[in-house]
């Protein structure tokens, strides 16, 4: 299986910029993708492709990456944005990451 | 609108079966895959496998062959999920989710999940 290591936990403030970071334990290419979850709801697509913004998702997400290192960027941080966020590649099989819970200060 | 709505939490003892539904509505149901996650409680996402919602065929991710079922009743643009045999580690959310594309499976639109408890 291919492994995807997220970073458990970040902390910032309102209006920041945050990046949140996945490496895949091999070359996924570009099949790499990112959601939001928040308590008690599904996850919410935000990037598919590592780069392109899914329909509808502010302009202030991003992402970055290819082969083994993918970055999630939102800039500026809002409050609403307090979720965790799971990456997940589709190149060999499907995994997620184990997530990276975002709190705004 | 695109809506997949699942069926209601589920309390079952362990060794009973359970099935859950993922009615899709709002497009052609026949167009895209449907996939399964499961979420252990407080715990990250684990895909299971997926569903050709054309030719009904099954694909299972290796952690969930044996005791998972995959159908669909194609109809009435549902896709399911039976569990036999229910463990205590099987208590999870389990969300359906729609993939838009056969060559790059990401995950668009998802079920609201589906809370299974198995407890005796």
């Amino acid at each position: 299986d291919t492994v995807l290591t997220q970073s458990p936990a970040l902390a910032v403030s309102p209006g920041e910029r945050v990046t949140i970071s996945c490496r895949a334990s091999e070359s996924v290419s570009t099949r790499m993708h990112w959601y939001q979850q928040k308590p008690g709801q599904q996850p919410k697509l935000l990037i598919y492709g590592a780069s392109n913004l899914e329909s509808g998702v502010p302009a202030r997400f991003s992402g970055s990456g290819s082969g083994t290192d993918f970055t999630l960027t939102i800039d500026p941080v809002e409050a609403n944005d307090t979720a965790t966020y799971f990456c997940q590649q589709s190149w060999n099989d499907l995994t997620f990451g184990s997530g990276t819970k975002l709190e705004i200060k | 609108q695109i809506q997949l709505v699942q069926s209601g939490p589920e309390l079952k003892k362990p060794g009973e079966s359970v099935k859950i539904s993922c009615k899709a509505s709002g497009y052609t149901f026949t167009d895209y895959a449907m996939h399964w996650v499961k979420q252990a409680p407080g715990k990250g996402l684990k895909w299971m496998g997926w569903i050709n919602t054309y030719t009904g065929k099954p694909t299972y991710a290796d952690d969930f062959k044996g005791r998972f079922v995959f159908s669909l009743e194609a109809s009435a643009s549902t896709a399911n999920l039976q569990i036999s045999n229910l463990k205590n580690e099987d208590t999870a959310t389990y969300f359906c989710a729609r993939s838009r594309s056969k060559l790059l499976p990401f995950f668009d639109y998802w079920g609201q999940g589906v809370m299974v408890t198995v407890s005796s």
